[in-house]
């Protein structure tokens, strides 16, 4: 079984400060890991996805993860935050295909990220 | 264009009734997934279809059928509305299931049983 933590229900960040926003995961094998954002009444979308290779990741809107295997951590980061950023994160981390199980995604409970000027 | 489209966008009903949600993506992808998510804003995958074979049915009441005429298509039945029904439903899809994809969402049909 694999699972998903965050930790912060909510971050609250300044405009122009840098952002974290904290993922731990846990899985059978090599992990597949994804963040995406959800705005106000909106569907998901991926923001960035490490699948292998190189541990830092580089997404969209400036956003960027570090894959840490030895931590088993997936933050989510970037330099200098706008109040547009500011949404529900999810991380999110992949079952390896075992028999029918296919690719599911199992989901963290979300991060909502508030951005002030 | 829209790539991941569901009808409707809202939909209130009362307990015991019956209703379906229609999903449809343009992407040409081979995989398409219901979610639930609830107030609490957690998402839980409910189905998987990959070219219109059911992959992933997880712990969900058997009040909730999926159906898939076809790959770009994927609509959920739901038998006897429930007050706990109450939640936003999500479809996605993603391009082939073997391979770790990123899903692409709808915009959600918010479900309101009263």
């Amino acid at each position: 079984a694999q699972s998903v933590a965050q930790p912060e229900d909510q971050v609250n960040v300044a405009e122009g400060n840098p952002l974290t926003v904290k993922c731990t995961y846990s899985v059978s094998g090599n992990p597949y890991l994804f963040w995406y954002v959800q705005y106000p009444n909106r569907g998901l979308q991926v923001l960035l996805k490490y699948i292998t290779g190189d541990n830092l990741v580089k997404g969209s809107y400036g956003f960027e993860a570090e894959f840490n295997k030895s931590q088993t951590t997936f933050h989510l980061k970037k330099p200098s935050a706008l109040v547009s950023d500011s949404a529900l994160y999810f991380c999110a981390v992949r079952d390896k295909i075992m028999g029918g199980g296919g690719n599911k995604l199992t989901f963290g409970t979300g991060t909502q990220l508030k951005v002030e000027l | 264009d829209t790539a991941v489209s569901q009808t409707p966008k809202y939909l209130v009903t009362q307990m015991g009734n019956d209703k379906s949600i229609k999903c449809e993506q343009n992407l040409g992808h081979d995989t398409m997934y219901w979610y639930k998510q609830d107030s609490k804003k957690f998402l839980k995958i409910m189905f998987s279809y990959n070219n219109k074979e059911l992959i992933i049915n997880e712990t969900v009441p058997n009040r909730f059928s999926p159906k898939s005429p076809d790959k770009a298509h994927l609509n959920l039945h739901i038998n006897s509305l429930e007050l706990g029904d109450s939640a936003v439903y999500f479809c996605a899809s993603s391009q082939d299931i073997r391979l770790p994809y990123e899903q692409y969402f709808g915009p959600g049909t918010r479900l309101t049983v009263t």
